[in-house]
Order: C-alpha cells, then structure tokens, then sequence
C-alpha cells in the first residue's frame, strides 16, 4: 500500500525557537496533505489542509503564523512551528490520500509515523 | 455534515475475549467509514473499509465490521483478543476530501 514518512520522529527544541517537521509520500503524487495534531489520550485535530502549489486552509482557530504549511512539490509539505513554546508540545500527524484509490471518496487515508515535538 | 461517535473511551477485555468496540455515525450522504488504530507513538495503520458494497466488512489482525444503515452504527469486533491489540482505536467517516475522527476508544487486553 501507499507509504507516508513523516521526519524526524521525536524533537527538543528550546523555546523561541522554530521546528520544522517533513512529510513525504514515498510512492504516489499527493495534491493534497493533512496535518493533524494530537493530544494525550485524544483524538487528531486537524489543524490545516496542506495544497501542493497553494496557500493551506487553516482550521478554525489554528494559528497560521505560528504553523507555517508549505506544499513545495507532489511529495512533500513541510509543517514550521515558528517560536515554539511548551505548550506547543504535542504529537504532530500528517496524511494524504493516494489519489489513485480515491474514487468518490472512498479512498483511505496514509498516515505518517507521527513527529513527537517537545518545547522545553 | 458528517460525524462520528464512540461510544466508550476505554475497554478492557480479557485475553481471548470478544472484542466489541462501538461507532456510531451522521451523515447526510452514503457515508464511507474506516476504522484505524494506533499504537503508542505510532502514527495511524488502517484496519477495514466500508464503500457501499458488503455490509460485513473483514480487516487486517482478524478484525471485522458490520454497516448497520438502520442504526447507523459501524461498529468493530473481534471473537478473540490478542495481547498484541492493545492500542487506541479510531472510527472515521470520510465526507468529500476530509475526515472526521471519533474521540477514539483505548483498547486494554487483561492476560
């Protein structure tokens, strides 16, 4: 099936500084990308829907200052947390569907490895 | 708008025991649904579909689904727990490009 990758896996970084977290899909072309974030013991929030050559659509109420999406090619969006603070820890998620099973909808989601982000 | 609902966010079961985890759904279309779990730091690993065609729906790991329309329920079993299920499991209902999660139910198996 379709593989997601998602880089690095686990991240420290001091705060004030800024995190940048790959994802790649390793053998289809994705027009479009997810980034979910997750909290302990919760469900995925999705924070913004990432468009290859486009601006990304930013849920309600994510900060599109502070996670800066970019969708430079069909295999790869970059997600930035820009001034990272403690409370931005959290396990980031990304995923894309391979356009090539998604029929009407029905197409399944890939998701990445998850990146574990901790703000000391 | 489509949602989904699990009922139940922790379930213990003992090994070899039924595993029975409930997902209900909205929708205002033919939904299609998904069930994915999650192990600890993991990201998320698809384990059955449901598109419209059978209403029994088998899986990965000797999971399977059953589409009820008049209870719009989808919800997951599996006639005997392995120690190697214990994980987060995740209903999904698909609507257009995007999918909407439940709250997920964590899946403890006793030995």
């Amino acid at each position: 099936g379709a593989v997601v990758s998602q880089h690095p896996s686990w991240v420290i970084c001091k705060s004030g500084t800024s995190v940048k977290i790959e994802c790649r899909s390793l053998d289809f072309q994705a027009t479009t990308m997810f980034w979910y974030r997750q909290f302990p013991k919760q469900s995925l929030m999705l924070m913004a829907t990432s468009n290859e050559g486009s601006k990304a659509t930013y849920e309600q109420g994510v900060e599109k200052d502070k996670f800066l999406i970019n969708h430079a090619s069909l295999t790869l969006s970059t997600l930035t947390v820009t001034s990272a603070h403690p409370e931005d820890s959290s396990f980031y998620i990304c995923s894309a569907r391979d356009p090539g099973t998604n029929s009407g909808g029905t197409g399944e989601l890939f998701f990445g490895e998850g990146s574990r982000l901790t703000v000391l | 708008a489509q949602s989904v609902t699990q009922l139940g966010s922790h379930v213990s079961v003992s090994e070899g025991a039924l595993v029975l985890l409930r997902c209900n759904y909205s929708s205002s279309v033919p939904p299609y649904l998904f069930w994915y779990v999650q192990y600890p730091n993991q990201g998320l690993q698809l384990l059955l579909k449901y598109t419209s065609a059978a209403t029994l729906v088998k899986g990965i790991n000797g999971f399977e689904a059953e589409f009820k329309k008049s209870e719009t329920s989808f919800h997951l079993t599996k006639p005997s727990a392995h120690m190697s299920d214990a994980a987060e499991y995740f209903c999904a209902v698909s609507g257009g490009n995007q999918f909407y999660f439940g709250t997920g139910t964590s899946l403890t198996v006793i030995p």
